[in-house]
């Protein structure tokens, strides 16, 4: 089945930088989300999008809904230390019951 | 709202043997969706179930299977276990329909298989 193509697959970071990740498509959506799962628990939902375009914040994180419908990325700004996960993406293609999800992206922390 | 809910949350079995998993969505919520979930392959769709009917499912063999009850808890069934499927199985419910598709995932049911 299509999956999407998220990136990076890991990132190590020093705490207080800022993050940035993606996820693209070769079809359009119009749905994506965003999850976070911490270890040995299930992923939980950060941001939800549903419209080229928009641009959405929950707290120090930023999503954004990209204007062709086949991308999304998520921004974390002052990376703290739980913060660290594996970070998924999520889409719905019109007309689709499915959603598809990216192979996540697994983010450390340096203290 | 009460979130997503699976039992149990640990499970220890032998191969050959089967094992039930439940999970109740949360309420109002009527499509509930599986997943397994291993350190290599990532989230892999199983199947959904909307309004009690298997309405999508992933590639995996008949061995898995589920059900939706008329109250929207579902269970799923995996027959003959092989060690291969030790996993995290997920569950997620969402309300389709509403114009912003949202899923929310339970804590998932970790499968051990010796």
């Amino acid at each position: 089945g299509q999956q999407l193509n998220q990136s990076p697959q890991s990132m190590f970071i020093q705490e207080g930088e800022d993050v940035s990740m993606n996820c693209t498509s070769s079809s359009i959506f119009n749905t994506w989300l965003w999850y976070k799962q911490d270890p040995g628990e299930g992923p939980v939902l950060l941001i939800a999008l549903y419209k080229a375009g928009e641009l959405t914040s929950n707290g120090r994180l930023t999503a954004q809904f990209g204007i062709t419908r086949k991308d999304s990325f998520l921004n974390i700004s002052a990376s703290i230390p739980s913060d660290v996960g594996i970070y998924f993406c999520a889409g719905l293609e019109p007309g689709a019951q499915k959603l598809v999800f990216g192979q996540g992206t697994r983010l450390t922390i340096n203290p | 709202k009460a979130g997503v809910t699976q039992t149990p949350r640990y499970l220890i079995k032998t191969r050959g043997q089967q094992v039930t998993l439940s999970c109740s969505p949360i309420s109002g919520h009527r499509s509930v969706s599986w997943y397994q979930q291993t350190p290599g392959q990532g989230l892999q769709f199983l199947f959904e179930y909307f309004s009690e009917t298997q309405r999508n499912k992933g590639n995996f063999p008949g061995r898995f299977s589920g059900r939706q009850f008329s109250n929207s808890r579902s269970e799923m069934n995996v027959s003959t276990l092989e060690l291969g499927d030790s996993a995290l199985y997920l569950c997620a419910s969402r309300s389709p329909g509403t114009g912003k598709e949202t899923q929310y995932f339970g804590p998932g049911t970790r499968l051990l298989v010796l």
